[in-house]
C-alpha cells in the first residue's frame, strides 16, 4: 500500500510563474520529509526537507509547506525556470529510520 | 567522494538468466538501500542495509530476488531467473544514517531491460 502518494503525475507551468507540487501521506507517524529531483539517466538528489516541528521552511526559490492535520505537504518553485523541468519526488519518514517515496511529478517549466 | 557508483548503467539480458547490479556506497555511510522506479509505484523499496545487515527486505518482490552486503564497501542484487516485468530502473543510495544526516544519495541507477 502506498504511503505517500503524488496523485498528479504531471505538471505544465510557464517560466516565471509558480509550480506548486503535492503530497499526501497516510501514516500520522511520518516526522520527517524530504524532496527529491530527478533528471532524466540520472539518480535523484537532494532538494529540501522539513521536520514536522515547522509547517514551512524555504530554500531560495525553494519552499516546502506541511500541514500536518491534512497530512499534506507542498512544494513551492517561484519563479519557475527551464532547468527546473524534472520529475520531483517526496518521501516521508519517522525520524531516523527509511524513507517511504511517492511516485513522483513531471514538472515542465515551459519557457 | 566520487558518491554513489553502481554498474552497469544498462543491461539488457533475456528472459530466464541471471541478473547482478553492484553498488558501492559512499564511504563512511552505514546504510544502504535498494529502490526499483517504475511508472506505477514510483521509487519503491526492495531491501535496506544498516551496517551491512539486512533489516528490512518486506519489498522484495519475490524469492528469484536477493541482496548481498558482503562488506561496508559493496552490496548487489541479483534476479534469477529474470522475467520481462523485472525491467526497470534500479537505484542504490546510502545514508549515514543516525549520524546526523538524514537524506540519502543516490547513485546513477541501472537500467535494466529483460527481453
Amino acid at each position: 500500500d502506498q504511503q505517500v502518494k503524488q496523485n498528479s503525475p504531471s505538471l505544465s507551468v510557464q517560466e516565471g510563474r509558480i509550480s506548486i507540487l503535492n503530497c499526501d501521506y497516510t501514516n500520522s507517524m511520518f516526522d520527517y520529509f524530504l524532496w527529491y529531483k530527478k533528471y532524466p539517466a540520472e539518480g535523484p538528489t537532494f532538494l529540501i526537507s522539513i521536520s514536522s516541528i515547522k509547517d514551512k521552511n524555504e530554500d531560495g526559490r525553494f519552499t516546502v509547506f506541511l500541514n500536518k492535520s491534512a497530512k499534506h505537504l507542498s512544494l513551492h518553485i517561484v519563479p519557475s525556470q527551464p532547468g527546473d523541468s524534472a520529475v520531483y519526488f517526496c518521501a516521508a519518514s519517522v525520524y531516523g529510520n527509511q524513507f517511504y517515496f511517492g511516485t513522483g511529478t513531471s514538472l515542465t517549466v515551459i519557457p | 567522494d566520487a558518491g554513489v557508483i553502481q554498474s552497469p548503467r544498462h543491461e539488457v539480458t533475456e528472459m530466464g538468466q541471471e541478473v547482478t547490479l553492484r553498488c558501492k556506497p559512499i564511504s563512511g555511510h552505514n546504510s544502504l538501500f535498494w529502490y526499483r522506479q517504475t511508472m506505477m509505484r514510483g521509487l519503491e523499496l526492495l531491501i535496506y542495509f544498516n551496517n551491512n545487515v539486512p533489516i528490512d527486505d518486506s519489498g522484495m518482490p519475490e524469492d528469484r530476488f536477493s541482496a548481498k552486503m558482503p562488506n561496508a564497501s559493496f552490496s548487489t542484487l541479483k534476479i534469477q531467473p529474470s522475467e520481462p516485468r523485472d525491467s526497470a530502473v534500479y537505484f542504490c543510495a546510502s545514508s549515514p544514517m543516525g549520524q546526523g544526516e538524514l537524506d540519502y544519495t543516490f547513485g546513477s541507477g541501472t537500467r535494466l531491460t529483460v527481453v
